[in-house]
């Protein structure tokens, strides 16, 4: 059936260094999400891309959507510690557009 | 303030024992959806609800029922809890199907 896989599982990194979660999917999206969720939390949308080829910014956050449409990535630049978290991707069932969602990916910052 | 209120917070039950999730949000969103949360396992979908009276099953709907009588609400009702049903559930809502989801803070259910 149709899968979003969403790697890694997990990222420790250095408060400044960068950060990456990639999203792969095994058809093709009309559109993907990412959310964050902070521990303890709720997931909280971040962004939407439709787009072939999009790329958009929030301020550190770069998010891309694949040519194909069928992977993004979200890139942190410079982490802080409010980023810490799980981020989520998101997309479209073929079948009955419901989203279906990756593992998602925790950004842990060493101490 | 535009938010889903989920309650409880924590539940903490026994097999068999009926109960209910309760979600309500004041935006006059025409979709609403049920997650549980398992570790590793991301976000999977129970129930969800394109309007009022109209309902579907999920990825993983055995042991659930929904109902949507009002626009606002959507309950979660477990009518015979079992242990694998302990998990973190959280209820959701857009204006429309795909459009980006508001989440209630959380259920944590633990069923003995």
């Amino acid at each position: 059936g149709q899968q979003v896989m969403q790697i890694p599982q997990y990222q420790h990194v250095q408060e400044g260094e960068d950060f990456t979660t990639y999203c792969n999917s095994s058809t093709t999206l009309s559109n993907i999400q990412w959310y964050k969720q902070r521990p303890g939390g709720h997931p909280v949308f971040l962004i939407q891309l439709v787009k072939s080829g999009e790329v958009k910014k929030q301020k550190r956050l770069t998010f891309q959507f694949g040519e194909a449409k069928k992977n993004s990535s979200l890139h942190i630049t410079a982490t802080q510690t409010t980023d810490v978290g799980t981020y989520f991707c998101a997309g479209p069932r073929d079948s009955n557009y419901q989203l279906i969602w990756g593992a998602g990916t925790k950004l842990i910052i060493k101490p | 303030e535009a938010q889903v209120t989920q309650n409880p917070r924590y539940l903490i039950t026994v097999t068999g024992k009926k109960l209910t999730v309760t979600c309500s949000q004041n935006m006059n969103h025409e979709y609403m959806s049920w997650y549980r949360q398992d570790p590793g396992l991301g976000l999977r979908q129970i129930y969800y609800s394109m309007n009022v009276e109209v309902t579907d099953k999920g990825d993983v709907p055995e042991g659930y029922k929904v109902s949507r009588k009002e626009k606002r609400n959507f309950p979660l009702i477990l009518e015979s809890p079992s242990p694998n049903q302990t998990s973190l559930y959280f209820c959701a809502s857009s204006l429309e199907r795909n459009e980006k989801l508001f989440f209630g803070s959380g259920t944590q259910l633990s069923v003995l």
